[in-house]
């Protein structure tokens, strides 16, 4: 069974700084897919950024990019120039390849963007 | 295209009471998917379809039932609600080709 781990339960950052959330996996499976989701005070899941495992070069989405450590099972997210509206729940997600999509979901971090 | 909604957006139970939440989506995904989400916990999923007329438990099935009549709509069902189903309920679609999952707004339940 795949699982996901996000260490930091809530983090905080000022706003125009940058912010790395930590994720790590567990899994058996060679090919596979890594996800950021973001989820603001209005519940909405919005995603963030993907990677597949096959792929070495990190993954960018204009102000968050990835660090993607495949031999160490490490996946963080960081965050340019924070803005407020980054204020939210990031989860990171997991999906092994072959034709399941079942996501396994992190717990969860909790960033706060302070003006 | 409205992407995935889910009906209704709150609701409130009395133990023992049944009811059933309503996902539909426009997209035409072969998958749905529902999920609970807990204080403290990411998502977890209780079940899913990858087709009309096809379901399967996922990590916290019991005491659920899903139906996915058409494409577009995949069904929840509470038969008897229990204080633990106290959650938010949210519902997700996806294609076999893409691997992301798209979100419904979510469904908060509580049952007293």
């Amino acid at each position: 069974a795949q699982t996901v781990t996000q260490s930091q339960p809530e983090m905080s950052v000022q706003e125009a700084e940058t912010v790395t959330l930590s994720c790590t996996y567990d899994t058996s499976e060679s090919n596979y897919y890594l996800f950021w989701y973001k989820q603001p005070p209005s519940r909405q899941m919005i995603l963030v950024i993907r990677q597949e495992a096959y792929k070495q070069q990190n993954a960018t989405e204009n102000r968050f990019s990835v660090n993607f450590q495949k031999a160490a099972k490490s996946f963080s997210l960081k965050i340019s120039d924070s803005q407020l509206g980054d204020t939210a729940m990031y989860f990171c997600a997991f999906v092994p390849g072959a034709g399941s999509y079942q996501l396994t979901f992190g717990k969860g971090t909790k960033l706060s963007v302070i003006p | 295209n409205a992407g995935v909604t889910q009906t209704p957006k709150f609701r409130v139970l009395k133990t023992g009471q049944s009811m059933t939440l309503l996902c539909a989506q426009d997209m035409n995904h072969e998958y749905m998917y529902w999920y609970r989400q807990d204080p403290g916990m990411g998502l977890r999923l209780i079940h899913y379809s990858v087709g009309e007329g096809t379901t399967a438990k996922g990590e916290v099935p019991d005491g659920y039932n899903v139906s996915r009549l058409k494409k577009q709509n995949f069904l929840l069902g509470l038969e008897s609600a229990a204080p633990s189903q106290t959650s938010v309920y949210f519902c997700a679609s996806s294609s076999p080709i893409m691997d992301e999952q798209f979100f419904g707004p979510g469904t908060r339940l509580t049952v007293l």
